[in-house]
């Protein structure tokens, strides 16, 4: 079946653009992931929800960061007034239960964001 | 997390078995280890997990000793594809808390 879709795969912004991306995990995963990576290092976790609501948002980075899965499906990542240092690549992540069920991540292929 | 530590680098010939070693001897009784790994530019791909046992799925093995302080990644037979980034992961409170943390990992470099 379709894993995790992100979209874009690609997206270069300049500073001070608002920025959104968007993932679409797998039809019926209760949660959804959403992490960052920096070249050369292992994911970062940004924030993540069960069904739509939000459980646990202590990674991300500040304010200008937010997220929303209102349906409990697809979710958005927003990036306010985006700044170099916010170039990465974010990937999304959904697991079939929550975290205490101790389900797999089945993570999408990423957005590679570029701030100049 | 529990802190897990990984050898930065590995080598391993094509057709051989692989075996990627992790400690994590501040583990609680509650706590899963997972195994991720990253292929290039991919995203993760999960492995496989377990929590005392010993595990087999059709992608690998995973050896847990019985103190549960360390455990072996085990790859039968290292093809060319499985030069990748493995990371051994134990999500901290038996995984309640949703937050995996990766840390470097093992680059695993299967040679011709």
């Amino acid at each position: 079946g379709a894993g995790v879709s992100q979209s874009p795969r690609y997206k270069v912004t300049k500073r001070g653009q608002d920025v959104a991306l968007r993932c679409d995990p797998i039809s019926g995963h209760v949660s959804l992931y959403w992490y960052r990576q920096a070249l050369g290092q292992g994911p970062e976790f940004l924030t993540y929800f069960n069904y739509e609501a939000q459980q646990d948002k202590s990674g991300l980075p500040n304010d200008r960061f937010s997220a929303e899965r209102p349906e409990g499906s697809i979710s958005t990542l927003t990036i306010q007034r985006t700044e170099q240092r916010d170039s990465a690549m974010y990937r999304c992540a959904s697991s079939l239960h929550g975290p205490k069920a101790n389900s797999p991540l089945h993570f999408g292929n990423g957005t590679r964001l570029t701030v100049t | 997390d529990a802190k897990t530590t990984q050898p930065t680098s590995m080598d391993c010939a094509e057709g051989r078995a692989a075996n990627l070693p992790c400690n994590h001897s501040t583990i609680s009784g509650n706590e899963y280890v997972y195994w991720y790994r990253q292929i290039h530019s991919q995203g993760p791909q999960y492995i496989i997990h377990g929590l005392k046992n010993n595990e087999t799925n059709e992608m690998a093995s995973l050896i847990i000793t019985e103190d549960r302080k360390s455990s072996t990644l085990i790859l039968p037979h290292a093809t060319l594809r499985d030069t990748a980034v493995y990371y051994c992961i134990v999500p901290r409170g038996g995984g309640s808390q949703g937050n995996l943390i990766f840390g470097k990992g093992t680059k695993l470099s299967v040679k011709p």
